[in-house]
C-alpha cells in the first residue's frame, strides 16, 4: 500500500465549479497533515494545514479524520488560477529528534476551464 | 513565507561528474531538507539536517550523496559521481521556526539533467 494515495485526475471542472481531493495515508503514526500545491515544475507550496476540527481558508476548506486515515480539500468557486496539482502530505515524529521529513502524495491534478 | 534561493537554477552535467546544488536561505534556520522530484513522480524525501548534521536520510541517499553546511549560511546537496537516474529537481527546504514540527517552505529547486 503506497505511504500517501491520492486520484491523479485530471479534475477537469468549470469555473466557479465546486470541487474535493481525497487522500488515504497508511502510517497511522503520522502526525501532520498539509495540503501543498504544485504549478508545472515549479515547487510546492503550502496552502493550507489541516486539523482534526477542520479548516478554512477562504474557499479551501479541509478535513481530517484519523480513524480512517483520510483528508480531504474541498474548492469552493473555482478559478481559473486554481488550475494545479494538489498535492497530500503528511510527516511522522522522527523518533531521533531531528527535523520531520514530508511523506508526499502523487498529487491530484486540476484544470479549471472557462 | 521565508525567502530562499537555489543555485544554479538548471545543471546539466555529464554522467559520473560531480554536482553541488546550493541552497541560500536569507534568514537563520534550523532544519533544512533536500527533496528530488523526478519528472512526472512525486516528490521524494532524500535528508534532512539539523544542528550541523544529518537527522535522518532515506534509501536514496546513498554514498554517492552529501550535504554540508560549509560557512554556516549556504547549505549544500553534493553528488559525487552522478547517474543518468539522478536527473531530476531538487528542492530545498527550510522549517521556519525553531521546532521541528513547524511548516517546511520550498526553494525554487534547481533542475538536474544529466546526459
Amino acid at each position: 500500500r503506497k505511504e500517501v494515495e491520492q486520484d491523479p485526475g485530471p479534475f477537469n471542472v468549470p469555473e466557479g465549479a465546486t470541487v474535493a481531493f481525497n487522500c488515504t495515508y497508511s502510517n497511522s503514526a503520522s502526525q501532520s497533515f498539509f495540503w501543498y500545491r504544485q504549478d508545472c515544475r515549479k515547487e510546492p507550496k503550502l496552502l493550507m494545514s489541516v486539523y482534526s476540527s477542520g479548516n478554512e481558508d477562504g474557499r479551501f476548506t479541509a478535513q481530517l479524520n484519523r480513524a480512517s486515515q483520510y483528508i480531504s480539500l474541498l474548492i469552493r468557486d473555482s478559478k481559473l488560477s486554481d488550475s494545479a496539482t494538489y498535492l497530500c502530505v503528511v510527516t511522522a515524529r522522527h523518533s531521533s529528534g531531528g527535523g520531520n521529513k514530508l511523506t508526499f502524495g502523487t498529487g491530484t491534478q486540476l484544470k479549471v476551464e472557462l | 513565507e521565508p525567502e530562499v534561493t537555489q543555485t544554479p537554477s538548471h545543471q546539466v552535467t555529464q554522467m559520473g561528474q560531480e554536482v553541488i546544488l546550493r541552497c541560500v536561505p536569507i534568514s537563520n534556520h534550523l532544519y533544512f531538507y533536500w527533496y528530488r522530484q523526478i519528472l512526472g513522480q512525486k516528490v521524494e524525501f532524500l535528508v534532512s539536517f539539523y544542528n550541523n548534521e544529518i537527522s535522518e536520510k532515506s534509501e536514496i541517499f546513498d554514498d554517492q550523496f552529501s550535504v554540508e553546511r560549509p560557512d554556516g549560511s549556504n547549505f549544500t546537496l553534493k553528488i559525487r559521481s552522478t547517474k543518468l537516474e539522478d536527473s531530476a529537481m531538487y528542492f530545498c527546504a527550510l522549517v521556519t521556526g525553531t521546532t521541528r514540527t513547524d511548516t517546511q517552505y520550498f526553494g525554487p529547486g534547481t533542475r538536474l539533467t544529466v546526459l
